[in-house]
């Protein structure tokens, strides 16, 4: 079947600009997560969305980020007045449910600069 | 809070040979998953093996296997017979407890030699 989907794959923006991203997860799961990888570094947690439940935002790094899930499906992270530090890959991911031992199923990314 | 840390920035192995890479974490959770993950210059972060802490037996997959020391809270994972296809970054991670989200490592950048 199909896997994360996410777009655009690139995007360039400029300073203080807003930019949306958007990811498709794989059908039927009910967990979504939001990564982000800086050059070099590992992933870090972002922002988690399980069913209808309240997402867990602990990992966003300011209020410029936010991000929506409608039901199970499509969901989309918003980040305002880009920063240059803002620039690095946004992973998302799914799961069958939201327990720790499910594996995540991983989308390519979208590679964010931010001039 | 639970933390990765893999101390091999870089390492490399001639084609059909073996590499060890290393992964230790901490946790004060009884039970949890650890994983490592595969990313190629493609950028998709692919599942390699996964390892639950209260299995005794080692996780296999294929040419890939780890080496579980749950008491010195190490995961080491071993590719034998390496293929050029295996080059890439190559991150461990951690899922436990109330902790449903990935806990990852800084990642090892493995070349294969022709």
């Amino acid at each position: 079947g199909a896997g994360v989907s996410q777009s655009p794959s690139n995007k360039v923006t400029e300073k203080g600009k807003d930019v949306e991203l958007r990811c498709d997860p794989i059908s039927g799961h009910t967990a979504l997560y939001w990564y982000r990888q800086r050059l070099g570094q590992g992933l870090e947690f972002l922002i988690y969305f399980q069913g209808n439940s309240a997402p867990d935002k602990s990992g966003l790094p300011s209020d410029r980020f936010s991000a929506e899930r409608t039901g199970e499906s499509v969901s989309t992270l918003t980040i305002q007045r880009t920063q240059q530090e803002d620039s690095a890959v946004y992973l998302c991911a799914s799961s069958p449910l939201w327990t720790y031992q499910e594996t995540q199923y991983f989308g390519p990314g979208t590679r964010l600069l931010v001039l | 809070a639970q933390t990765v840390t893999q101390s091999q920035p870089e390492m490399s192995v001639q084609e059909a040979e073996t590499v060890t890479l290393s992964c230790t974490y901490d946790t004060s959770e009884s039970d949890y998953y650890l994983f490592w993950y595969k990313q190629p210059p493609s950028r998709q972060m692919i599942l390699v093996i996964r390892q639950e802490a209260y299995k005794q037996q080692n996780a296999t997959e294929n040419r890939f296997s780890v080496n579980f020391q749950k008491a010195a809270k190490s995961f080491s994972l071993k590719i034998s017979d390496s293929q050029l296809g295996d080059a890439a970054m190559y991150f461990c991670a951690y899922s436990g407890g109330s902790n449903y989200k990935l806990t990852f490592g800084k990642g090892t950048l493995l070349t294969v030699n022709p």
